[in-house]
């Protein structure tokens, strides 16, 4: 069965440093997603990515955060000064191409830690 | 805004018995609402949704949801529990016309052998 995987499992950072995310979607899937999840709290919308441009982003995805898809089979997430609150479980998504409605499916996650 | 609650922390349940997570929601207009599974060190599994149609819907595993529309609540179940149920349960909601799903805190669902 297809699954979206992501790289790496865990990554430790300092305070101020740029770290990049990797996710390989499901391949058919043209709508990607990431999310993220702060320790003990619900997992947040970060922002939705379709035909090569930011379809919808919520208020953390400031300048610091950037999105990319690099070629046919990445797409990354990038935190350009990272600080102490973006610790956390970040989870990249992707979904069918038909509509909205289908589910979205998810990786295991990059836990990001910022010391 | 959309979003979720799922009031418990932890639902534990004796194995053979009924397993019941609960789940209500807040949109504008017609919800599309989602339930996620996750086990330890893995990524959120989907289970089920609910689009339109019959209230009643089924998933993977053997569990199934009830939308109810008045109640605003969309509960999981699943007739008789087993010890590879326990994990972590996620529900979701998404507003039509919008791509991000809004999750509720999750509920750690624990089946006693």
């Amino acid at each position: 069965e297809p699954e979206v995987t992501q790289t790496p499992s865990h990554q430790v950072t300092q305070m101020g440093q740029e770290v990049i995310l990797r996710c390989v979607p499901i391949s058919n899937h043209l709508y990607f997603y990431w999310y993220r999840q702060i320790l003990g709290q619900k997992v947040e919308f970060l922002v939705s990515f379709y035909n090569n441009e930011i379809s919808e982003k919520s208020e953390i995805f400031d300048d610091q955060f950037s999105v990319e898809r690099p070629d046919g089979s990445n797409f990354t997430l990038k935190i350009r000064s990272t600080k102490l609150e973006d610790s956390a479980m970040y989870f990249c998504a992707s979904s069918d191409a038909r509509g909205l409605e289908f589910e979205q499916y998810f990786g295991p996650g990059t836990r990001l830690t910022v010391t | 805004a959309q979003s979720v609650a799922q009031p418990e922390d932890q639902v534990n349940v004796a194995e053979g018995n009924p397993l019941t997570v609960k789940c209500t929601y807040s949109v504008s207009g017609n919800p599309y609402l989602f339930w996620y599974v996750q086990y330890p060190n893995r990524g959120l599994q989907f289970l089920l949704k609910y689009i339109t149609g019959d209230n009643l819907v089924k998933g993977s595993y053997g569990f199934e949801a009830e939308f109810n529309k008045s109640q605003t609540s969309f509960h999981l179940k699943k007739p008789s529990a087993l010890v590879s149920d326990s994990a972590l349960y996620f529900c979701a909601v998404r507003a039509y016309g919008n791509n991000r799903l809004a999750f509720g805190k999750g509920n750690q669902v624990v089946v006693i052998p």
